[in-house]
């Protein structure tokens, strides 16, 4: 029972270099999101996604982009990376219309350094 | 400007005491709450959660209190065990059918045995 899995789990960039994180979800849910964690900041919301082929930004979305090709993968993209962007990142998702508990189920975190 | 605020860091309680997490929200629109623990090294897993129409919801060893008219929300441990220790994030919904989630900063509960 896989749930949500991200890779990579850790990854060492240069500024200016892109990558691609990836989320892969096995319980049919409609909803996705990416959050960044930064110390004594807490989850900020980078961009979410209501269903396949839909996306939206969240609270943080400068500097990266993201995809919904296939209902249980969601791709976040950094075009060109900074060192502002390092962080701990997290992919989440959660059926609709279960908005009732408002439950998300997270993957483990990337962990991602910028030098 | 922060939509829900955790203004403990951290919080230190010896095993078999009460834990009281607190968070404070400023949109009374938010239409529930919910309480995640996070390990080191792991994703968030959800607690708890109450929606805004109550003012109480057990589970367990866990409580969570809302006084609507103060927007705040404390989540109660008791017993606290040294396996409880993590950093507990609370959450509000926002209103409307997506309901994205506003997580606080975070306080780090450490249960000394």
């Amino acid at each position: 029972n896989a749930g949500v899995t991200q890779t990579p789990k850790f990854r060492v960039l240069k500024t200016g270099q892109s990558m691609t994180l990836l989320c892969a979800q096995d319980m049919n849910h409609e909803y996705m999101y990416w959050y960044r964690q930064d110390p004594g900041m807490g989850l900020r919301l980078i961009h979410y996604s209501v269903g396949e082929g839909t996306t939206a930004k969240g609270e943080v979305p400068d500097g990266y982009n993201v995809s919904r090709l296939k209902k249980q993968n969601f791709l976040l993209g950094l075009e060109s990376a900074a060192p502002s962007q390092t962080s701990v990142y997290f992919c989440a998702s959660r059926s609709f219309p279960n908005k009732g508990t408002g439950e998300l189920f997270f993957g483990e975190g990337s962990r991602l350094t910028v030098l | 400007d922060q939509q829900v605020k955790q203004n403990s860091p951290s919080l230190s309680v010896q095993e078999g005491r009460i834990s009281i997490l607190n968070c404070d929200y400023t949109n009374s629109m938010f239409d529930y709450f919910l309480w995640y623990k996070k390990y080191p090294a792991e994703g968030p897993t959800f607690l708890i959660s109450i929606s805004s129409i109550k003012d109480k919801n057990e589970d367990g060893r866990f409580t969570v209190f809302l006084n609507k008219s103060a927007k705040h929300l404390s989540l109660h441990i008791v017993p606290s065990q040294p396996g409880d220790s993590a950093v507990y994030f609370c959450a509000a919904s926002e209103p409307g059918s997506q309901g994205n989630l506003i997580f606080g900063k975070g306080t780090k509960l450490s249960v000394k045995p």
